[in-house]
């Protein structure tokens, strides 16, 4: 079984600070893993995937993420917050051999951005 | 190119009744999956329908049901409704692989469901 743990429900920076979202996973086999961002009231908008192709992957709106398979992170950052980046972020985790139990995701960090 | 669609946006049912909610997936998209989002459980994985048939299932009594058209569309349905099925419901679309691989998931907006 996969798992997938999202360290800090909540995360406060500065507007124009570095942010930094962490994600660890835990899987059998080398997984494929995504960051999704959900606004209020509204669905999930994937910002970016790794599917065992380059390690550091770059995403919509400025954000990245690295895949470290001897740390078993996949951490989501972006160098300078803006307003606008106020949301939810999820990472999430699935099996590249099947998809028996969809995907697996993590609680969620609420990410807050101080004027 | 639209993206996922799902009516009704929300919905208010009270315990014991039924309620179906509708997905319209990516036009091309032959996969459609469904999520449940809940404050405490956070985002589970219902099912997944693959070229009309259910091909994986989550964790989930079987008052939980859905199905799949010809045209890819789908449709969830709760049956016996119970406070704690009250949650944001989400579908989700991909082009689908026939080897059963989850791809890149695309989500609709979601419908809202309370239930009294």
């Amino acid at each position: 079984a996969q798992s997938v743990t999202q360290l800090g429900s909540h995360v406060s920076v500065s507007e124009g600070a570095l942010v930094l979202l962490r994600c660890n996973y835990s899987s059998s086999v080398p997984p494929y893993l995504f960051w999704y961002v959900q606004y209020p009231n509204q669905g999930l908008q994937l910002l970016l995937k790794y599917t065992s192709a380059a390690t550091l992957v770059k995403g919509i709106n400025g954000f990245e993420a690295e895949f470290k398979k001897s740390e078993t992170s996949f951490h989501l950052t972006k160098p300078s917050a803006h307003m606008s980046d106020a949301a939810e972020y999820f990472c999430a985790v699935s099996d590249p051999g099947g998809g028996a139990d969809g995907l697996t995701f993590g609680k969620g960090t609420h990410l807050i951005i101080q004027p | 190119k639209a993206g996922v669609t799902q009516t009704p946006r929300y919905l208010i049912k009270t315990r014991g009744q039924q309620v179906t909610l509708s997905c319209s997936p990516i036009s091309g998209h032959r996969s459609v999956s469904w999520y449940q989002q809940t404050p405490g459980q956070g985002l589970q994985f219902l099912f997944e329908y693959f070229s009309e048939t259910q091909r994986n299932k989550g964790n989930f009594p079987g008052r939980f049901s859905g199905r799949q058209f010809s045209n890819s569309r789908s449709e969830m349905n709760v049956s016996t409704l119970e406070l704690g099925d009250s949650a944001l419901y989400l579908c989700a679309s991909s082009w689908g692989t026939s080897g059963g691989q989850v791809d890149t998931q695309y989500f609709g907006p979601g419908t809202r469901l309370t239930v009294l």
